[in-house]
């Protein structure tokens, strides 16, 4: 069975500073795809970035980018520029080979903004 | 709709009582996902229906609780006999086809059994 550790229950960054948070899976599968997703305060769920595994290219959206190192089975998030509305719980999830119907979450990682 | 909308938003019930849950999804999705987010917590997988058809139902805990969607369009999510550890967020989402496009979710149902 697939597995997903974020292994940082809390974390906290300066407003304008950068922070990566970390995420491991454990798969058994060659082709399946990773996401980041963001539950702010809201408890809404708003994905915030996606990677295919076949890709080697790293994902990025806006001040948002993954460092996707297939071998070491990791996909970690970096926020540049961290604003304010960036603070929420924040999610990795798989899904892949048998199993594209079905995401597999962490356990999240709180991040903290200080203005 | 514009997006995924569930009610109730919030349901109180006792224990023992029956309880239906509804998520109406994205007009056009194929895949519609049922999980289940204790407080602090990441969602965790109920069942999936592709149109109509529902292709994966592992992940309900016991023969409590089932899922339809006759339609292929809106769906419901009931829990029999109602105990408390079934007091959750219930998140139901949906993607134009498989997990692999992400999924948009709804706002929820929060369920308390008292």
């Amino acid at each position: 069975a697939q597995t997903v550790t974020q292994s940082q229950p809390e974390m906290s960054v300066q407003e304008a500073e950068t922070v990566t948070l970390s995420c491991t899976y454990d798969t058994s599968e060659s082709d399946y795809y990773l996401f980041w997703y963001k539950q702010p305060p809201s408890r809404q769920m708003i994905l915030v970035i996606r990677q295919e595994a076949y890709k080697q290219q790293n994902a990025t959206e806006n001040r948002f980018s993954v460092n996707f190192q297939k071998a070491a089975k990791s996909f970690s998030l970096k926020i540049s520029d961290s604003q304010l509305g960036d603070a929420a719980m924040y999610f990795c999830a798989y899904a892949g080979g048998t199993s594209y119907g079905k995401l597999t979450f962490g356990q999240g990682t709180i991040l903290t903004v200080h203005p | 709709g514009a997006g995924v909308s569930q009610s109730p938003r919030y349901k109180v019930t006792k224990r023992g009582q029956d309880v239906a849950l509804r998520c109406d999804p994205i007009s056009g999705h194929v895949s519609l996902y049922w999980y289940r987010q204790a407080l602090g917590q990441g969602p965790e997988f109920l069942t999936y229906f592709n149109y109509e058809a529902q292709q994966d139902k592992s992940g309900l805990p016991n023969d409590r609780f089932s899922a339809e969607r006759p339609e292929g369009s809106i769906s419901t999510l009931t829990i029999q006999r109602t105990e408390q550890r079934d007091s959750a967020m219930y998140r139901c989402a949906s993607s134009p086809g498989t997990a692999i496009y992400g999924y948009t979710f709804g706002s929820g149902t929060r369920l308390t059994v008292v």
